[in-house]
């Protein structure tokens, strides 16, 4: 089966501008959540989304909005890019959005603002 | 707000030795998770510890948890190479799970050299 997968792997960007991650959970995982790693630090939450609702919001500014489609993909879009938004964004699904299912995660964009 | 904390951050080992990793928590959970990331690659899950007392092991790594004093502990036998790689615990205080996330420590760069 295939795991998490994530598109672009790879994306630059200039700064003020608007960019969209692509996520597609494992087969018949219904939770996506999104992370930033930031070099050097662990990840930090973004979102979660069950059942195509948002369950969780972590703090990041507005400029950070997500949804989820009915086959259970996710995007999840940054506006207004800043130089500080470059990182590594993770997508995680689990089977559903409880504690015992513990996340599998893709294996990430790399987004770069200059 | 919940705090992560692992020591140490940086670990350089010999073959063959045996070490211990700390993760010290600041919120009652009794739900933490350990994963590996290799450089440039994503998380990949090792243990998940979901009561006090639990003990999980895999191979080399035991990784262990005590809700009362808030710390889980990632014991590395006899180490080897191949376990070079970036260790992240995180907790998780979602109440029933799904709302708020996972938060991450800020990991331990683990070095074996032969």
């Amino acid at each position: 089966d295939a795991g998490v997968t994530q598109s672009p792997t790879h994306l630059i960007k200039t700064r003020g501008q608007q960019v969209t991650l692509r996520c597609s959970p494992i087969s018949g995982h219904k939770s996506v959540s999104w992370y930033q790693q930031v070099l050097g630090q662990g990840p930090q939450f973004i979102f979660q989304y069950y059942e195509k609702e948002e369950r969780g919001r972590g703090n990041f500014p507005d400029r950070f909005s997500a949804r989820q489609f009915p086959n259970y993909s996710s995007e999840l879009n940054v506006n207004a890019l800043l130089l500080g938004d470059s990182a590594l964004y993770l997508c995680a699904s689990s089977l559903e959005s409880s504690y015992n299912s513990p996340l599998h995660f893709g294996n990430g964009t790399r987004l770069t603002v200059t | 707000e919940l705090k992560v904390e692992q020591n140490p951050l940086f670990l350089s080992m010999q073959e063959g030795k045996n070490y211990t990793i700390y993760c010290n928590y600041s919120t009652t959970s009794d739900r933490l998770y350990w994963y590996r990331q290799d450089p440039g690659k994503s998380l990949e899950s090792l243990f998940v510890l979901l009561s006090n007392g639990a003990v999980k092991q895999e191979g080399r790594l035991m990784a262990s948890l005590d809700t009362k004093a808030r710390l889980s502990t990632l014991h590395i036998t006899a180490a080897v190479h191949d376990l070079s790689a970036t260790y992240f615990c995180a907790v998780d205080i979602r109440p029933g799970g799904g709302a708020d996330g996972l938060t991450f420590g800020k990991g331990t760069h683990l070095i074996i050299q032969p």
